[in-house]
């Protein structure tokens, strides 16, 4: 167990709807990041948090948006669902004092858009 | 930019024998660090091994073994003495040591154990 926990995790949603993700980070992380795993693939990037501001995103559109709290947990927002969304979402975290080239995974949240 | 890549879908190997999955990656930079990732049906990426870039020795966690050829670009994972356990997805991934810390995984490798 890495410490860092996520919420829900399973979700069926419409096209259209508007999801939204939780993760709390391991104690005593700053760092919380987020990736989307469709099946079969890789984990593939889609921002990082640090202390509260956005620190890097990868290719995903506008509609993928994030915020982190001052307890450093963070939430991963999903409007317009597409179909193409259906996957598992990873956050991560990590601090840059204590090791913190290594993120530490979730269990993931399995979303299905129908 | 950075890719990663893992050229064998699937490996299977015998209980208690040695396996080494292949990866290799693309990068113009020097200082990075380099990562295995196991993640078994739980769905839970669980942290296997890492290798800095800087360091010539090659890093060991148990079973569980690096050859990192820094010229070639390539980070092969061993695994020895198999076991059932070690049954998963094994992913893995590039780190810069510059900027913010995403990780760049490649597609993975299904290892399946042979009772």
């Amino acid at each position: 167990e890495t410490g860092v926990t996520q919420s829900p995790t399973h979700l069926i949603k419409t096209r259209g709807q508007q999801v939204t993700l939780r993760c709390s980070s391991q104690s005593g992380h700053n760092t919380v990041s987020w990736y989307q795993q469709a099946l079969g693939q890789g984990p593939q990037f889609i921002f990082q948090y640090y202390r509260e501001e956005e620190n890097g995103r990868g290719n995903f559109p506008p509609r993928f948006s994030g915020l982190q709290f001052p307890n450093y947990s963070s939430e991963l927002n999903v409007n317009a669902l597409e179909l193409d969304d259906s996957a598992l979402y990873l956050c991560a975290s990590s601090s840059p004092r204590a090791g913190g080239e290594t993120q530490y995974f979730g269990p993931g949240t399995r979303l299905l858009v129908l | 930019a950075q890719t990663v890549t893992q050229s064998q879908p699937e490996m299977s190997v015998q209980e208690a024998e040695t396996v080494t999955l292949s990866c290799t990656y693309d990068t113009s930079e020097s200082d990075y660090y380099l990562f295995w990732y196991k993640q078994p049906p739980s769905r839970q990426m669980i942290l296997v091994i890492r290798q800095e870039a800087y360091k010539q020795q090659n890093a060991t966690e148990n079973r569980f073994s690096v050859n990192f050829q820094k010229a070639a670009k390539s980070f092969s994972l061993k695994i020895s003495d198999s076991q059932l356990g070690d049954a998963a997805m094994y992913f893995c991934a590039y780190r810069s040591a510059q900027g913010n810390e995403k990780l760049t995984f490649g597609t993975g490798t299904r290892l399946t154990i042979i009772p």
